[in-house]
């Protein structure tokens, strides 16, 4: 069964300190992985796109990383601001235009 | 407008209530996604239409969900009987092709049935 799995659920950090937050997948086919960032009452927004050649990826303090082979994904994020405090969701895209999320892991920054 | 946009935002029912919730896509934007988010859960998949034609509807969960696009723009999600259950943010998104595009969602509705 295509199956994506974040951890952890949940992540408490203070401001100025980095993170990083785990996806494991596994969807075969697999065309494509994505990190989105879902604010609390708004729809998602994307944050990176990686297809399954691509091993990191960056966007200002985001850099998203993907081993193609074990399947997993990370999202590190540099330096937290109280305005990343959000839902990070994971997404894999099979070869059919499926897009298979993740529960999220919701952090919290605190100053 | 420049974004996805859904209305209501907010829509309280009664059970056994039908509802609407409306999607207007990003301006030539041929795919287009529904998708229902419980609280604390991440998106599921309802629905998704290339242009008017709906080509997956297999995430919808009963039929009486059902959704429309007639002219290959708005979108309409109709839930008939309201229940309970069916309380939830409905999420709509919309890209330029498909595969690989960067999809856009909307605010979503939240629907309470009450």
């Amino acid at each position: 069964k295509n199956q994506v799995e974040q951890s952890p659920q949940s992540l408490i950090i203070l401001e100025g300190k980095n993170c990083t937050l785990q996806c494991n997948y596994t969807v075969s086919p697999f065309s494509n992985l994505r990190w989105y960032k879902q604010d609390t009452g708004r729809g998602p927004v994307s944050l990176t796109i990686m297809t399954f050649s691509e091993n990191t990826k960056s966007n200002g303090r985001y850099t998203a990383t993907l081993d193609a082979d074990t399947k997993q994904s990370s999202l590190h994020i540099t330096a937290s601001q109280l305005s990343d405090s959000a839902s990070y969701i994971c997404v894999v895209e099979g070869s059919q235009g499926n897009l298979i999320f993740g529960k999220g892991t919701k952090l919290s920054v605190k100053p | 407008g420049a974004g996805v946009s859904q209305s209501p935002r907010y829509k309280v029912a009664k059970r056994g209530q039908d509802v609407a919730l409306r999607c207007d896509p990003i301006s030539g934007h041929v795919s287009l996604f529904w998708y229902q988010q419980a609280l604390g859960q991440g998106p599921e998949f309802l629905t998704y239409f290339q242009n008017e034609a709906q080509l997956d509807k297999s995430g919808l969960p009963s039929d009486r969900f059902f959704a429309e696009r007639p002219e290959g723009s708005v979108s309409t999600l109709k839930i008939q009987r309201t229940q309970q259950e069916d309380s939830a943010v409905y999420l709509c998104a919309s890209s330029p092709g498909s595969w690989g595009n960067t999809i856009y969602f909307g605010e979503g509705s939240w629907l309470t049935v009450v």
